[in-house]
């Protein structure tokens, strides 16, 4: 098991609700991603936090948002739910920010369902 | 924009047997390359990476990886299949121009006893 810790576990909203997950990084990491994963789909990246600035993003839209904190846990905030944001969201952290070479270490996910 | 195909949906081997789980990438510039693995209603857990030297990467649980540049490959492999290796692996690339990390639809692999 990795250090990182994600909660809820689970989540059931309706549509036009919305959303925060949450996200303990594994100690001494000071760059957390946030991925989403889709049943029978590979992780999308949604962006990344590296000392508390966003420093990367995928194709999501503004309604979804985050924050670091100053001990480098992190939150994903879903404003405005659809139908297609059920999926697993997934929260990785590492080393080094711009570093692209440091591997990843994946919490369990919180498994979002949007009624 | 970095991509990653993951061409066949299971991989079924017999225990004992070698297991191959095939991958290429698509990069704009060098890439890094990770290998993960994700049991039922687990986090993906890290096997290995290729970020320059050895093209022949050794990493956890006996897994290897061989970075093919000419091909764009990074196929992972492990000499002899147990059936705790049944799981849902995923190949990842990132352009070593950006910090996004794309990942491939992942491969179901099948240990048979």
């Amino acid at each position: 098991e990795t250090g990182v810790t994600q909660s809820p576990t689970h989540l059931i909203k309706t549509r036009g609700q919305q959303v925060t997950l949450r996200c303990s990084s594994q100690s001494g990491h000071n760059t957390v991603s946030w991925y989403q994963q889709a049943l029978g789909q590979g992780p999308q990246f949604i962006f990344q936090y590296y000392r508390e600035e966003e420093n990367g993003r995928g194709n999501f839209p503004p309604r979804f948002s985050g924050l670091q904190f100053p001990n480098y846990s992190s939150e994903l905030n879903v404003n405005a739910l659809e139908l297609d944001d059920s999926a697993l969201y997934l929260c990785a952290s590492s080393l080094g920010g711009l570093a692209g070479y440091n591997e990843q270490y994946f919490g369990p996910g919180t498994r979002l369902t949007v009624t | 924009a970095q991509s990653v195909a993951q061409p066949e949906d299971q991989v079924n081997v017999a225990e004992g047997n070698p297991l191959t789980v095939k991958c290429t990438y698509s990069v704009s510039g060098n890439p890094y390359l990770f290998w993960y693995v994700q049991y039922p209603n687990r986090g993906l857990q890290f096997l290995l990476k290729y970020i320059t030297g050895d093209n022949l990467v050794k990493g956890s649980y006996g897994f290897e990886a061989e970075f093919n540049k000419s091909q764009t490959s990074f196929h992972l492999k492990k000499p002899s299949a147990l059936v705790s290796d049944s799981a849902l692996y995923f190949c990842a690339v990132r352009d070593r121009g950006n910090n996004r990390l794309a990942f491939g639809k992942g491969n179901q692999v099948v240990v048979i006893p």
